[in-house]
């Protein structure tokens, strides 16, 4: 199948800003969701959002959603140590599986 | 605590012997799905199931096999391993209204 897209690494300063893009496939995907997956873990799941809308703030958590672009972006705001790990974004297919990205590591440093 | 659960978390196994995985969910769940993990692939489906006794192959089922027989379990069945399945297994079920799906701890298999 196509894939999602995602840049496989991203390294920022604790406190800044990190924003994680995505680009999917399916322009009729009804829901985008974006997980972490922390070292040895299982997936977490972060966040979603629904296609007809446009952002979704959680706490930190900010995702934009692009329709006509397929582009979607995970901020998280005053980024900690504790963010340090591998971020997923999914578009949700007919049967329902979920098409995972290949993932963006995220370092944060002090 | 809703939750999904896997056992083993760690086998280490040889090619050919019969294993199983189990997976159990809390939440009612009538959807759920096996993925495998393996690096630069990333995730990708291996069975999913919408309900009891309806199961259908995701995107790698082959050298797998599934049942569900009860709507809280959904094990995944290795009737003959061999070495390219060794990977990082996770099990997930999903919510109906926003499908949501909510991930196991994984289980790392190794086959030799």
């Amino acid at each position: 199948g196509e894939d999602v897209e995602q840049s496989l690494f991203l390294s920022v300063r604790e406190g800044d800003s990190s924003v994680i893009n995505c680009t999917y496939t399916d322009s009729s995907s009804t829901y985008l969701y974006w997980y972490k997956q922390e070292p040895g873990a299982g997936l977490q799941l972060l966040t979603y959002i629904f296609s007809n809308m446009d952002m979704k703030q959680d706490q930190r958590l900010t995702v934009l959603l692009n329709k006509k672009d397929k582009h979607l972006s995970l901020r998280i705001a005053d980024t900690q140590t504790g963010d340090s790990a591998i971020y997923f974004c999914a578009e949700i297919k007919a049967g329902y599986a979920l098409n995972f990205g290949k993932g963006t590591s995220l370092l944060v440093t002090p | 605590e809703a939750q999904v659960t896997q056992n083993p978390r760690y086998l280490i196994t040889v090619t050919g012997k019969k294993l199983t995985v189990t997976c159990s969910q809390n939440m009612n769940h009538e959807y759920m799905s096996w993925y495998r993990q393996d690096p630069g692939l990333g995730l990708r489906q291996i069975y999913y199931s919408m309900n009891v006794e309806v199961t259908d192959k995701g995107d790698v089922p082959e050298g797998y096999k599934v049942s569900r027989k009860e709507k809280r379990n959904f094990p995944l069945i290795l009737e003959s391993p061999s070495p390219n399945q060794t990977s990082l297994y996770f099990c997930a079920s999903r919510t109906d209204s926003t499908y949501e799906q909510y991930f196991g701890p994984g289980t790392r298999l190794t086959v030799t």
